[in-house]
């Protein structure tokens, strides 16, 4: 089946590590996105790409990287830098251009900071 | 810029009673409007869109939204909520930048009562 995969769907971390949560992606959309859910506020934009090897900063950059070394994935490094890193996180693909902005969504992947 | 507010932070109803959830939206061009759901500890499931084809937008699950450009408004509707509609809802619209990004609203979660 052609979706998006995200894991791990939980991860538990310890302050100062950093932790990578892995987004993968088989419906060949170019556009990729990473966005953080905190109650009461809706999504939130962190990182997007439009194609391979490109990436921009979002809304909430700070303490967080990315990579898009291949169409399929996009994978989110949340940093030590990340003042308050708890939170529920979602990845979307998007066929990007002249698209009508459409997304989808993986699971999400719910970290937790100890 | 182009942005979205959702009324009311929860709605209750009874099974069988009718579902409204408010969308207004901000946007100096026509607009790509969306509503998705999220059930517990899930992604984000697309119900509907208006491209600006037909103003009455037919979803999923027996939802439907009316585009009201005098209004603003974008509000999705039920006739007779169902136990399994409990869940958050996010009207979202399209960023009309040279590159396709969504802003969400902060959520609505509905509540059905037997």
């Amino acid at each position: 089946d052609g979706g998006i995969t995200q894991s791990p769907k939980y991860l538990f971390r310890k302050e100062g590590q950093n932790v990578t949560l892995s987004c993968e992606q088989n419906l060949n959309h170019d556009a990729m996105y990473w966005y953080r859910q905190d109650p009461g506020q809706g999504l939130r934009l962190i990182y997007y790409s439009q194609i391979v090897n490109d990436f921009q900063k979002g809304d909430i950059a700070e303490g967080y990287s990315v990579s898009r070394e291949k169409k399929e994935s996009f994978p989110l490094t949340v940093t030590s830098a990340q003042k308050n890193p708890t939170a529920f996180y979602l990845c979307a693909s998007g066929v990007g251009g002249l698209g009508t902005g459409e997304l989808f969504f993986g699971e999400g992947s719910r970290l937790t900071v100890l | 810029a182009q942005s979205v507010t959702q009324l009311g932070s929860h709605v209750s109803v009874s099974e069988g009673a009718l579902v409204l959830l408010r969308c207004n939206y901000s946007s100096s061009v026509p607009p790509y409007l969306f509503w998705y759901v999220q059930y517990p500890n899930q992604g984000l499931q697309l119900l509907l869109k208006y491209t600006s084809a037909a103003t009455l937008v037919k979803g999923i699950n027996g939802f439907e939204a009316e585009f009201k450009k005098s209004e603003t408004s974008f509000h999705l509707t039920k006739p007779s909520a169902h136990m399994s509609d409990a869940a958050e809802y996010f009207c979202a619209v399209r960023m009309n930048t040279g590159f396709q990004k969504l802003v969400f609203g902060t959520g609505t979660r509905l509540l059905v009562s037997p």
